[in-house]
């Protein structure tokens, strides 16, 4: 069965420093790998995905993140934090089986110090 | 442009009442999903539905009802057997053999029980 796991549910780092979040993941097949970014009182919104093109990848707002495979993990990060990178972060894994849903891990809450 | 609407954004529920939340997609997307979002939790999946008049339970079904009646609406009625429903829910859709593409989410429902 799948599943991920998001360590630190709070991470704070200042405005300028290296943002990193850690997600490891579970699967007994190749999986599709997400990290989605959520704002107070909004929907989630994709970040970027790992489809098995390149193990780095890179999305939106200057994110990016690195499969893996040994180590079973895919961080998310940014070399520059900023204060509008304040939100929460949540990874996902979704296996290559037909009809599969997105399993989500529990997330993890930026905050930014100027 | 494509997306899904979730109304209303903020609904009020006295103790008894059922309400229904809307969620629809112009996305053409096949699946639809209903989360909810407790502070400080991530997302549990309360019902999902690959194709038109059919649906499955998710994690935590009781107290819900759902309906897939169009391909393009997915409403949530949380019932007054939902002893606890003051919670942030999240519509979201996809396409369901497109692994690759992730979710698409609303902006949300905030219910609070008055």
């Amino acid at each position: 069965a799948q599943s991920v796991t998001q360590l630190g549910s709070h991470v704070s780092v200042s405005e300028g420093a290296l943002v990193l979040l850690r997600c490891n993941y579970s699967s007994s097949v190749p999986p599709y790998l997400f990290w989605y970014v959520q704002y107070p009182n909004q929907g989630l919104q994709l970040l970027l995905k790992y489809t098995s093109a390149a193990t780095l990848v890179k999305g939106i707002n200057g994110f990016e993140a690195e499969f893996k495979k040994s180590e079973t993990s895919f961080h998310l990060t940014k070399p520059s934090a900023h204060m509008s990178d304040a939100a929460e972060y949540f990874c996902a894994v979704r296996e290559y089986s037909s009809a599969s849903k997105i399993i989500f891990g529990s997330g993890t809450r930026l905050s930014i110090r100027p | 442009d494509g997306g899904i609407t979730q109304s209303p954004k903020y609904l009020f529920r006295k103790e008894g009442q059922n309400v229904t939340l809307s969620c629809e997609q112009n996305l053409n997307h096949d699946a639809m999903y209903w989360y909810r979002q407790d502070p400080g939790q991530g997302l549990r999946l309360i019902y999902y539905s690959q194709i038109v008049n059919d649906f499955q339970k998710g994690d935590i079904a009781e107290g819900y009802s759902v309906s897939r009646e169009k391909k393009e609406s997915f409403p949530l009625t949380v019932t007054s057997a939902q002893k606890n429903p003051t919670a942030f829910y999240l519509c979201a859709s996809s396409i369901v053999e497109g692994k690759a593409d992730g979710y698409t989410f609303g902006s949300g429902t905030r219910l609070t029980v008055v």
